[in-house]
Formats: C-alpha cells, structure tokens, sequence
C-alpha cells in the first residue's frame, strides 16, 4: 500500500494559464475524490468517481475545471483560464467501496496551486 | 441539511495537559462523526470513527471522542498532549457519499 499520491505538489502558474494536476489512488480502491482547500478553511468536495464513472460534481466547480478518470485508476484535475481565486490546496483522496459509509477516505499530500 | 460546526478556531495547550477540541453538528438522520488530523505539509489522516455503535469511541494517538445525541456534540479529547499533537483538526460528518467538514481547530502545544 503506497498510498495515494499527487503530482505536482506545487504549481506556480500566470493567470490565464492552464494547469493539470494528477492523482493515483490506492490501487484497489474504486472511488475517488477531488476537494480544494484553502487557507484557514476545511476541504470542499469538488468532484466524485465511482470507477470511470463521474458520478457528482460541485455547483461550486465553474465550467473552467475538468475531471477524468478514463480507466478507473488514475484521475486528472485541469483548470483552463486560471484566475487568482483558483490559489489553493488541491487534495485527492480515495476509498474502497464500502470505504464512503464508514468516512474512511485516504488522502493524497495535495497539489498546491498558486496563481500570479 | 448536515452542518458541522467546531466551536474553537485555536486550542492552545501546554505539553503534558489535557485537549479537549469541540464539535457540534446537525443532521437530520443517526449522523457518522469522523475527527481528521492534518500536520503541516501533509495528508489528511483518519484519528477516529463513530458509527452508532459504542458512543465513547478511540482514536490513535490516544485521542478520543464521545458521542452526546442530546447535545449534538462530538468533541475530541485527549488525557496528555505531546508536542507531535500540533496540528489542524477537522470534525466531519458523513452525508450521501459526502463529507461534510467543519472549519477546523489549530491544536498548538506549549514547551
């Protein structure tokens, strides 16, 4: 069990810019989640898989980020047209099916994302 | 509508004493309460679980958290805090297939 990783851990980017942050979860578990956290606030729920499957995404997220899992394992994170508001902690987290009901997500260390 | 509200922005504690985090939630049904722990520049980590079942429930690190229907209340204790305790603390609770997370609670330890 490697635990759940993310790449890059830090992104600097100019405003306008696209950036794509990574998530590999632990291998068996078939669920998988991005939430944004920012300084001084706990995580919010972004976006939720369920295998390939994207089964929920925030009202908060705008048309601006995408989220993919094309084979059930890995997922990506991207946001076109950064804009400064978009500064924050990108975390990955992943459970086994029967994972959710008990709470028991396993996070990745985050991707943090600065935009200028 | 579920709502976690942790009652103390900062803990300040000196080494050695007792920790007591507060929680108070909201949840139209028997709620799951979940404390998670985030140390500087790392994941987030489970400490404890509460499921209906035993409502005094354990944690690691010796920390533990009481469930109170009546008061609506999970707080978090521990007997003795320890230097490596310092961290952000987040009281959750499950909804659907969401978490629902409060604002958190800064524990700082004192030498």
């Amino acid at each position: 069990d490697t635990g759940v990783s993310q790449d890059p851990r830090h992104k600097i980017t100019k405003r306008g810019q696209n950036v794509t942050f990574r998530c590999d979860p632990i291998s068996e578990h078939n669920r998988l989640y991005w939430y944004r956290q920012t300084l001084g606030q706990g995580p919010e729920f972004l976006t939720y898989f369920q295998n390939e499957a994207q089964l929920e995404k925030s009202r908060l997220l705008s048309d601006r980020f995408s989220a993919e899992r094309p084979k059930g394992s890995f997922s990506t994170l991207e946001i076109q047209r950064t804009e400064q508001g978009d500064s924050a902690m990108y975390l990955c987290a992943s459970s086994p099916r029967a994972g959710l009901k008990a709470g028991e997500l396993f996070f990745g260390e985050g991707s943090r994302l600065t935009v200028l | 509508a579920q709502s976690v509200t942790q009652l103390d922005s900062h803990v300040s504690v000196s080494e050695g004493t007792p920790v007591l985090l507060r929680c108070n939630y909201s949840s139209s049904y028997s709620p799951s309460l979940f404390w998670y722990v985030q140390h500087p520049n790392k994941g987030l980590q489970l400490l404890l679980k509460y499921t209906s079942a035993a409502t005094l429930v354990k944690g690691i690190n010796g920390f533990e958290a009481e469930f109170k229907k009546s008061e609506t209340s999970f707080h978090l204790t521990k007997p003795s805090a320890h230097m490596s305790d310092a961290a952000e603390y987040f009281c959750v609770v499950s909804w659907n297939y969401q978490l629902i997370w409060g604002a958190g609670t800064k524990l700082i330890i004192k030498p």
